[in-house]
């Protein structure tokens, strides 16, 4: 049972254009939301987080929505470049006292020029 | 300031044989996960230490896996015997306190078993 759903394996997006990455969670328990970047060979690298609380939270290019209704929540990027290709993993904590995070599979962006 | 540093890198060994992934946190971090992840798959919890104790092994397959943290700083996960189906990254990472914390990973022991 996925706590925490990314429902695209990949998405293709152009240079300059907007990215949107999704992400569904189905236990209410969670506060904590992150968003992480892979690239090959790397271990995930801190992007940006938003807590229950808040329904947005910006940072340069990337801003992630929480809507705590839908229990959704996105990441978007713009503008897109090209070194923004990588795997994003999305994550929550805060499940019912389950310290530590519940990741998604994954969506690989590809930044196409 | 120095991230999470985890050896080795990479390390393939035969099917039964013993090995050992070593994860030093970044300083002052009291909490240290292990996480596993497999080929296409989001990193999975094996387990949590606050401090030097082990508070969530609960993911932690125990006939074959184990972890410590003795001093409540670095910490080593070993696998013995290893199976083919232990091939995959060894995640190490830290945080400042647990939940609602940012987690800081490592760049991971790629294990290959053959």
């Amino acid at each position: 049972d996925q706590q925490v759903k990314q429902n695209s394996p990949s998405l293709s997006v152009q240079e300059g254009r907007i990215s949107i990455l999704n992400c569904d969670y189905t236990n209410s328990m969670f506060d904590y939301f992150l968003w992480y970047k892979k690239y090959p060979a790397e271990g995930p690298t801190f992007l940006i987080s938003i807590s229950s609380i808040k329904d947005k939270n910006e940072d340069g290019r990337f801003t992630v929505f929480l809507n705590k209704s839908a229990k959704h929540l996105s990441l978007h990027i713009v503008p897109s470049q090209p070194g923004d290709s990588a795997v994003y993993f999305c994550a929550a904590s805060g499940g019912g006292g389950a310290d530590g995070l519940t990741f998604g599979k994954g969506t690989h962006l590809i930044i196409q020029p | 300031e120095a991230g999470v540093v985890q050896s080795p890198r990479y390390k393939i060994i035969e099917k039964k044989q013993p090995v050992a992934f070593w994860c030093n946190p970044i300083s002052g971090h009291n909490t240290l996960y292990w996480y596993l992840q497999n080929l296409g798959q989001g990193p999975e919890l094996l387990i949590r230490y606050e401090n030097e104790e082990a508070v969530d092994d609960s993911q932690l397959p125990k006939d074959r896996f184990s972890a410590e943290r003795l001093k409540g700083v670095d910490s080593t996960l070993k696998i013995q015997p290893a199976e083919l189906g232990d091939s995959a990254v060894y995640l190490c990472a830290s945080s400042l306190g647990h939940s609602g914390n940012t987690i800081y990973f490592g760049e991971g022991s790629w294990l290959t078993v053959v």
